[in-house]
């Protein structure tokens, strides 16, 4: 079974610039989580999708930040315009249980953003 | 108070030793994961558990429910259980994970 796909896995830009995620989770599992882990810290959720609507958003700073998921399989993640806190990997996982929170994570290797 | 900790936050064992990595949470869960990570490698989930202990070969999860306290046990360590070590739980509304800050594992040969 293929895992979770993300790409690029690193990417170097300059603040302001704009960046954009690609994930791939595993074929049929409903529910997509995208994930911000700075160095040192536990992974904090950005947004996560059941199919392709929204579930939670609330911690997504919304001002530069955005994500989609139209045809609930894939999804990306922008970033625009970046700031130097933005440096981080951000993970994306999915799970085959719709209830949130009560299945199992699968990860992907995860996308290191630095912005200098 | 954040809720989820983990101790300690930092280990070094030599090889062949026995380690415990404790998880404490503050909200009532459906579910406690283990997961690793591996330095600049993506997350691997270790285990899923609600009640009791499971094993998966050299490693061990226990959790009580009442205390809130779970503990990863890994016997016989080796070199390659170098990895950051991170509990995360979902609370009993079935919302999302929150995760503890990790336990970076060194095992020295």
């Amino acid at each position: 079974e293929a895992g979770v796909a993300q790409s690029p896995r690193y990417k170097i830009i300059e603040k302001r610039q704009s960046v954009a995620f690609w994930c791939n989770p595993i074929s049929g599992h409903a529910t997509l989580y995208w994930y911000q882990q700075i160095l040192g810290q536990g992974p904090k959720l950005l947004i996560q999708f059941q199919n392709n609507g929204v579930v939670d958003d609330s911690q997504l700073p919304k001002d530069r930040f955005s994500a989609e998921r139209l045809k609930g399989v894939d999804s990306t993640l922008k970033i625009q315009p970046a700031k130097l806190e933005d440096s981080a990997v951000y993970l994306c996982a999915s799970s085959p249980i719709r209830v949130p929170g009560t299945g199992e994570l699968f990860f992907g290797e995860g996308s290191r953003l630095t912005v200098l | 108070k954040n809720e989820v900790e983990q101790s300690p936050q930092n280990l070094t064992a030599q090889e062949g030793e026995f380690i415990t990595i404790n998880c404490s949470y503050s909200v009532g869960i459906s579910a406690l994961h283990w997961l690793q990570q591996h330095p600049g490698g993506g997350i691997v989930s270790l285990f899923m558990l609600s009640s009791g202990k499971k094993k998966h070969g050299r490693l061990i999860a226990t959790i009580n429910i009442q205390e809130k306290h779970s503990s990863l046990h890994i016997t016989a360590s080796h070199p390659r259980d170098s990895a950051v070590y991170i509990c995360a739980v979902s609370n009993n509304y079935g919302q999302n994970f929150v995760f503890g800050p990790g336990t970076r594992l060194s095992v020295l040969p």
